[in-house]
């Protein structure tokens, strides 16, 4: 069954203390695996796209990794203003249906 | 350039009632999804459609009915509320091919049943 698993579910740290997070997966025939940020009471927004493993990408103080297994969002010196829920999603298989979410890991950043 | 827009932002009903969640993308998007998401699940598509006048069932279709009539819209509908319903409702579009995964959600709808 395809499967994706994040982990801490909350992950508390001071401003500027470096973090990762992890998103692992189980699926068949993966086409990309996706992070996004959400803020309280709105709706998700889209940060990386990764489709092959070894493949990174990154914005602003947040880099995301790809392996045969798993996922990394790596946070380099957060800020407050980072403080959210990222989430995690993976499209197993060419059907729209197929794109399978993680629960989630919130992030809080203390000043 | 609003992206997707949904609305009632914030609805209550009484069990048995009915309703309609109606979303409008201004992307000119192909796919389009409604998702639930309650706390400790994550999100669970509830339908899609990957075109005008196309439906298919998600994950947890059961209790919800939908209508793509124009390529811009998607409503979902509950014809018979029930509490297990309470949630909070995303309505979502995309491109299709590789960039599927992509998705642009609107700001949600807040749906409690008494």
């Amino acid at each position: 069954e395809d499967q994706v698993t994040q982990s801490p579910e909350a992950l508390r740290l001071q401003e500027g203390e470096s973090s990762s997070l992890n998103c692992s997966y189980t699926v068949s025939g993966l086409r990309g695996l996706f992070w996004y940020r959400q803020d309280p009471g709105k709706g998700p927004e889209f940060l990386f796209t990764l489709y092959s493993a070894g493949e990174e990408k990154e914005k602003e103080r947040l880099k995301a990794t790809l392996t045969k297994k798993e996922s990394f969002l790596h946070i380099t010196a957060p800020k407050p203003e980072d403080s959210a829920t990222y989430l995690c999603a993976v499209q197993a298989g060419s059907s729209a249906s197929k794109i399978i979410f993680g629960s989630g890991t919130r992030l809080s950043i203390r000043p | 350039n609003a992206g997707v827009t949904q609305t009632p932002k914030f609805r209550v009903l009484k069990t048995g009632q009915s309703m309609t969640l109606l979303c409008a993308q201004d992307m000119n998007h192909e796919y389009m999804y409604w998702y639930r998401q309650d706390p400790g699940m994550g999100l669970r598509l509830i339908h899609y459609s990957v075109g005008e006048g196309t439906t298919a069932k998600g994950e947890v279709p059961d209790g919800y009915n939908v209508s793509r009539l124009k390529k811009q819209n998607f409503l979902l509908g509950l014809e018979s509320a029930a509490p297990s319903q309470t949630s909070v409702y995303f309505c979502a579009s995309s491109y299709p091919g590789r960039r599927t995964g992509e998705l642009f959600f609107g700001e949600g709808s807040r749906l409690t049943v008494l």
